[in-house]
């Protein structure tokens, strides 16, 4: 079936840098979303994005976060500066219809 | 604001024995009701979904939904050990917008 595919599958850093999670989603999808979960924990919506826009964030979507599609490339979520707290897996999804096509996730360890 | 909650938060059965999943919400004006499994260490993949009171059957699932309850549910017929995994329910409100998960329930099948 149609795949998202997230890249790196695991990074990690030192807090105060700066991290770009990088999601190729599927070709013909025009919703992309990033969705955060913590180790044991809900799923938790981050953002969803759709013609170059950001339609609706979270409380969870702080001022350290953006994304952005350019020319059609990756969509990416960057955190600048992280924090202890951003550790975390953060899945990217991407949708045409009302079915959510999820990545694999990016485990993001702060240190 | 939308919140879900799943019940039980884990489960364990018989290889063959029937499954009840259970997922409520707050939302009366939810329209959009799904199911996803996710596998250890896989990306959550959707599973079933419902769009209006009743029931729908899918091979061995069922999914029942009943709004005035805010209230649906995944059965699971002869359950099998390939079925273990994290179940999450998840409910939108409209084409386009976020879907609100739940916490999860962990189903294992013991052969």
């Amino acid at each position: 079936g149609p795949k998202v595919l997230q890249i790196p599958s695991h990074q990690i850093i030192d807090m105060g840098q700066m991290v770009t999670l990088n999601c190729d989603p599927v070709s013909n999808h025009l919703y992309f979303y990033w969705y955060k979960q913590i180790l044991g924990q809900q799923m938790e919506f981050l953002v969803n994005f759709y013609n170059g826009k950001v339609m609706e964030k979270s409380k969870l979507f702080k001022d350290q976060f953006s994304v952005e599609r350019p020319d059609g490339s990756y969509f990416t979520l960057k955190i600048q500066p992280t924090a202890l707290e951003d550790s975390a897996v953060y899945f990217c999804a991407s949708r045409i219809d009302e079915r959510l096509f999820f990545g694999h996730g990016t485990k993001l360890s702060v240190l | 604001q939308q919140n879900v909650q799943q019940s039980p938060e884990s489960l364990i059965v018989p290889e063959g024995a029937r499954t009840s999943l259970n997922c409520t919400f707050s939302d009366s004006a939810s329209q959009y009701f799904w199911w996803y499994r996710q596998h250890s260490g896989k990306a959550p993949k959707a599973l079933m979904s419902i769009f209006s009171n009743g029931e729908k059957e899918e091979g061995r699932f069922t999914i029942h939904l009943n709004k005035a309850s805010l209230h649906f549910s995944l059965h699971i017929r002869d359950s099998q050990p390939s079925d273990s995994a994290l179940y999450l329910c998840a409910v939108g409100n409209n084409a386009g917008a976020k879907l609100t998960f739940g916490g999860g329930t962990r189903l294992t099948v013991r052969p």
